[in-house]
């Protein structure tokens, strides 16, 4: 079985500060990481993933999130972040021997303030 | 294209109804799953199914069931629903199920409201 911990509820942040997202992860077996990002009123959107090869993992608007097996975090950091980015978001993991089922956390409100 | 669409996008029902909630996945994709997100909280796995029989189910009651289509597309069922169901209904669809590359994506989702 897999757990997901999301270990801030709400992270209040000003416009072009940097945030990070913290979250860790336990498993019995080895799992990829995935985040996804919820805006108000939506689904779930992929924000980035972890399958294999090198740790640290970007998405296509400034996030970046590393694979840390040793401690089983998959922290999500942005350097300067913008009003656009307030939204829910949520890690999850997979585990990597049977389906694709994900386990997700509670999920962390990142609250950008101008 | 057409991205995953879930019918209805809103609805309230009362105590010891059911209700049945549509998705339709994807072209192509021949994989659905279904979550269910209690507000203030992280989805939580229902069901999967893959060219039409379950693969997977989480903690979940009986009063929960679901069926795939031959087209493909899913249908969720609640029975005798209490206040506890009310929630953001999710639906993903994926290619395969092989794990890893074959990431979900996921609908707007079916918000209910049970009074």
């Amino acid at each position: 079985a897999q757990s997901v911990t999301q270990l801030d509820s709400q992270v209040p942040v000003f416009e072009e500060a940097p945030v990070e997202l913290r979250c860790n992860y336990s498993s019995s077996v080895s799992v990829y990481l995935f985040w996804y990002v919820q805006y108000p009123n939506q689904g779930l959107q992929l924000l980035l993933k972890y399958l294999s090869g090198s740790t640290l993992v970007e998405s296509i608007n400034g996030f970046e999130a590393e694979f840390n097996k040793s401690q089983t975090s998959f922290h999500l950091r942005k350097p300067s972040v913008h009003i656009s980015d307030t939204a829910e978001y949520f890690c999850a993991v997979m585990p990597n021997n049977a389906g694709n089922m994900l386990t997700f956390g509670g999920g962390t409100r990142l609250m950008v303030k101008p | 294209d057409a991205g995953v669409t879930q019918s209805p996008t809103h609805l309230i029902k009362t105590r010891g109804q059911q209700v049945t909630l549509r998705c339709s996945p994807i072209s192509g994709h021949k994989s659905v799953s279904w979550y269910q997100q209690v507000l203030g909280q992280g989805p939580q796995f229902i069901f999967q199914y893959y060219e039409k029989e379950e693969r997977g189910r989480g903690n979940f009651p009986d009063r929960f069931s679901a069926r795939q289509f031959p087209n493909y597309s899913s249908e969720l069922n609640v029975n005798a629903l209490l206040l506890g169901d009310s929630a953001l209904y999710l639906c993903a669809s994926s290619a395969s199920v092989a794990p890893g590359a074959n990431v979900l994506t996921f609908g707007a989702g079916s918000r209910l409201t049970v009074l």
